[in-house]
């Protein structure tokens, strides 16, 4: 079975400091990670994918994401928020056995000034 | 957002009707996508082409067609909308298919709000 999690429904961190969201999945075979951001009113933005390679993957926006096989985790960071990153962001992982891609169901990041 | 429209934009139907969304993109992508997104639930994938003509099922197609009768465009059609497909539908497009790697990110469009009264 395939299946993606977001254990938080939401994270606020203040401006300036260093921000996750959390993301871990289950696949058989190989993964492929993927997260996107959703602002409001708006369609889903790639932001960075992980397929093969380095473990640390870097992205748009400052957005860089590590790959953690042991622990099944995809966690996406940023080293400084910014609250224009304030928006909805999910992780999505596919599997060489399917090559079909799963959604979370999101987590707002809200960053306050 | 990628060269990718979809119309309508927003859509109010009472039980019963029928209901055509369309997708059409300007990238030449070979892949296009029928996602719907819930609170609670994210996005899940409701059929998918990979090619013209060439169309799959994805994970809650029960209510649902698609055709693609040319690259550029996408249908999805609700035969006799339900007010459980009030939802907000995205279409996507991707170069490739996941399991190539390269390319196989999927883009979005601005997505269509349906209501079925």
């Amino acid at each position: 079975a395939q299946s993606v999690a977001q254990p938080e429904d939401q994270v606020n961190v203040a401006e300036g400091n260093p921000l996750t969201v959390k993301c871990t999945y289950s696949v058989s075979g190989n993964p492929y990670l993927f997260w996107y951001v959703q602002y409001p009113n708006r369609g889903l933005q790639f932001l960075l994918k992980y397929i093969t390679g380095d473990n640390l993957v870097k992205g748009s926006y400052g957005f860089e994401a590590e790959f953690n096989k042991s622990q099944t985790s995809f966690h996406l960071k940023k080293p400084s928020a910014l609250v224009s990153d304030s928006a909805l962001y999910f992780c999505a992982v596919g599997s060489s056995n399917t090559g079909k891609l799963i959604f979370g169901q999101g987590t707002t990041l809200q960053v306050k000034p | 957002d990628a060269g990718i429209t979809q119309s309508p934009r927003h859509k109010v139907t009472e039980t019963g009707t029928p209901v055509t969304l369309r997708c059409h993109q300007t990238e030449n992508h070979r892949y296009m996508y029928w996602y719907r997104q819930d609170p609670g639930h994210g996005l899940r994938l409701i059929h998918y082409s990979y090619g013209v003509k060439d169309t799959d099922k994805g994970e809650v197609s029960d209510g649902y067609s698609v055709s693609r009768s040319k690259t550029e465009d996408f249908l999805l059609t609700l035969e006799s909308a339900t007010s459980s497909q009030t939802s907000v539908y995205f279409c996507a497009i991707s170069e490739s298919g996941l399991l190539a790697g390269d390319h196989n990110e999927q883009f979005f469009g601005p997505g269509t709000r349906l209501t079925v009264l």
